[in-house]
Parts: structure tokens; sequence; C-alpha cells
């Protein structure tokens, strides 16, 4: 069974201390994974979409990465506007369907 | 151009009720999916839709049904409502379905 998860599921930083949010994904056939930000009480805004093992995309103080197992998500000198939820989802598998599986998801809070 | 607009934005219902909710993908967009987002469970996919047709459904009771109109708008209802139907549903519209998929704000639902 497809599945994803995602690490840790609480991260604390201080403003400026960088870190990295982790997704291992077991699937049948890859075809893409995303990550998304998702503030409280609104949908997930798309950050990166990864399709290959060692791609790399970044913005601004966030930069992701892609191996044949797992993605890592690097905030590097994170600001407290960072704070949110980072959800990462993969779409897999033949065929038309465009469903995408997410990971729980990891809840960042960065303190001032 | 316009993101992905859902209404109505919130919602209550007593047990037994029904609701529609309704979802407005990005101009040019013709693939509408539909997702749950509930604290224990996460995001989980409910169906998509393409060019009118249902292309693929998740794991939910017949109770969950949806449709897509010839201008790409979809709506999705929910019969005989439960308390576990309590949740956040979004809605996602890309081109055609195996790309980025780009998120509305969401429906909250509260059944009491």
């Amino acid at each position: 069974e497809d599945q994803v998860t995602q690490s840790p599921e609480a991260l604390r930083l201080q403003e400026g201390e960088s870190s990295s949010l982790n997704c291992s994904y077991t699937v049948s056939g890859l075809r893409g994974l995303f990550w998304y930000r998702q503030d409280p009480g609104k949908g997930p805004e798309f950050l990166f979409t990864l399709y290959s093992a060692g791609e790399e995309k970044e913005k601004e103080r966030l930069k992701a990465t892609l191996t044949k197992k797992e993605s890592f998500l690097h905030i590097t000198a994170p600001k407290p506007e960072d704070s949110a939820t980072y959800l990462c989802a993969v779409q897999a598998g033949g065929g038309a369907t465009n469903k995408l599986i997410f990971g729980t998801g990891t809840l960042l809070a960065v303190q001032p | 151009k316009a993101g992905v607009t859902q209404t109505p934005r919130y919602l209550i219902k007593t047990r037994g009720q029904q609701v529609t909710l309704s979802c407005s993908p990005i101009s040019g967009h013709r693939s509408v999916s539909w997702y749950q987002q509930t604290p224990g469970q996460g995001l989980q996919f409910l169906f998509e839709y393409f060019s009118e047709t249902q292309r693929n459904k998740g794991n939910f009771p017949g109770r969950f049904s949806g449709r897509q109109f010839s201008n790409s708008r979809s709506e999705m209802n929910v019969s005989t409502l439960e308390l576990g139907d309590s949740a956040l549903y979004l809605c996602a519209s890309s081109f055609s379905g195996q790309e980025t998929q780009y998120f509305g704000p969401g429906t909250r639902l509260l059944v009491l």
C-alpha cells in the first residue's frame, strides 16, 4: 500500500536556526512529490514539485530535495512567518488519476 | 488570475441532514479533486473529476458524491450527515490532473 510518513510531527526552532523536515515514501511508481504549506484555517499553499531523484528546488529560505525513498525540506535561517504546517504528498501509479497521498504533516513553530 | 474558490466557507448542520459544497477551479483548469481534512486522519482523497467525468474515487461511503459541470465547476454532496463528517473539505484544481494541484480555502463543516 502506498504510504507517506513525515517527521518530526512538530518542530520548534529559534529564529535563524536552520533545520530539515523529512518525508519518506513507499509507493509504486512515483510520478511526483509535492510540498505544501498550510496555515491554520486555510487551504494548503503550493511550494514545490519534484519528479525525479536528485532534483532540487529552492524558494527564498526553503530548499526541497528528492531521493528514491525520501524528500527533505531544508529551512535556512527561518523567520517567525515561516511557522506553519508543512505537508508532503505523492502522486503515484499509472493511469490518469491525479490522486495525492498526503503525510500527516510537520507543525513548525519559529520563535523570535 | 483568481485562485480556487469554495462556497460556503462555513456550515453548521445537524445529523441526518444533507449538504452541498461548491468549488470553482482556476480559470482554464479542467481537473477538480476533493479532499477531507480532519485532525485524526489528515488529508484524505475523496474523488476527482475531469471533463465532467469521475476519474477516481477514494475509500468513502456512498453518502459522499460529486459532480462536475461543463464549465469545470464542481459540487460535492454528503447525504445523511454523521458527526464524524465534521471536517475541512478542500477542493483542488489543475489543468489536466497530472501536475501541480492548487487548493482552495476550504469549507469548514460542523455536524451537530
